[in-house]
């Protein structure tokens, strides 16, 4: 069956630091791989969406930068945080054809002080 | 901005009842439909999905109905338990853009 990975669970950083969440899925290949972040009481927000390796697709523009080194990775990084990056981040997958449900992690929920 | 919306933030049922779940979309494009479960700390986890060319859908103890005349969507959890308890997203797929939508979603409470 498949998995999906997120880590780490919870991460409290720095205004300014750098940040880079890793999100693995095990037991699918060629998925459709995205990372959406949440705010308290709404709904969820894509941030990155990717069909491949190296293929990143970019929804709203932001602090943030998605990289997809390997068929089953997905990262979600940046170089200097800002206070406004702080929430619940949730990376999900998808089968690659049309109409599939896509499969959340359990989050990294960020902390900017 | 997300077309998919809720009629109501809470519901309160007591345990053994059945619940149900609203969702209104305006999207005449969306061709896909999905529910998650959200508790507290948690990913959403997949509940059911349905396709724009069926009205109802079944699994275990869940229902989901869709009302393309009306663009209405609903789940209904029968014999509620207090392991129901958490917050139900709705999701809708563009078609012509092929990605999701989410509603902000109805936090649920089961009462023994």
């Amino acid at each position: 069956s498949q998995t999906i990975h997120q880590w780490p669970a919870t991460l409290v950083q720095p205004v300014g630091s750098p940040l880079s969440l890793e999100c693995t899925v095990e037991g699918t290949s060629n998925p459709n791989l995205y990372w959406y972040r949440q705010a308290a009481g709404r709904g969820l927000q894509l941030l990155f969406y990717s069909v491949g390796i190296g293929q990143i697709s970019s929804e709203v523009p932001q602090n943030l930068s998605a990289s997809r080194p390997q068929d089953r990775q997905f990262i979600l990084s940046s170089k200097k945080l800002l206070l406004s990056d702080s929430g619940f981040y949730l990376c999900a997958w998808s089968a690659f054809s049309p109409n599939q449900p896509q499969h959340f992690g359990d989050g990294t929920r960020l902390s900017i002080l | 901005g997300e077309s998919v919306g809720l009629h109501l933030p809470t519901l309160s049922v007591q345990e053994g009842d059945n619940s149900i779940i609203n969702c209104a979309y305006s999207n005449s494009a969306s061709d896909y439909f999905i529910w998650y479960k959200q508790e507290s700390g948690k990913g959403p986890q997949f509940i059911i999905d349905i396709r724009s060319n069926m009205d109802k859908r079944q699994g275990q103890r869940v229902t989901v109905l869709l009302n393309k005349t009306v663009k209405h969507l609903s789940l209904q959890i029968a014999a509620t338990q207090p392991g129901d308890s958490a917050v139900y997203f709705c999701a809708e797929r563009d078609s012509t853009l092929g990605r999701l939508y989410f509603g902000r979603g109805t936090q649920l409470t089961v009462w023994p």
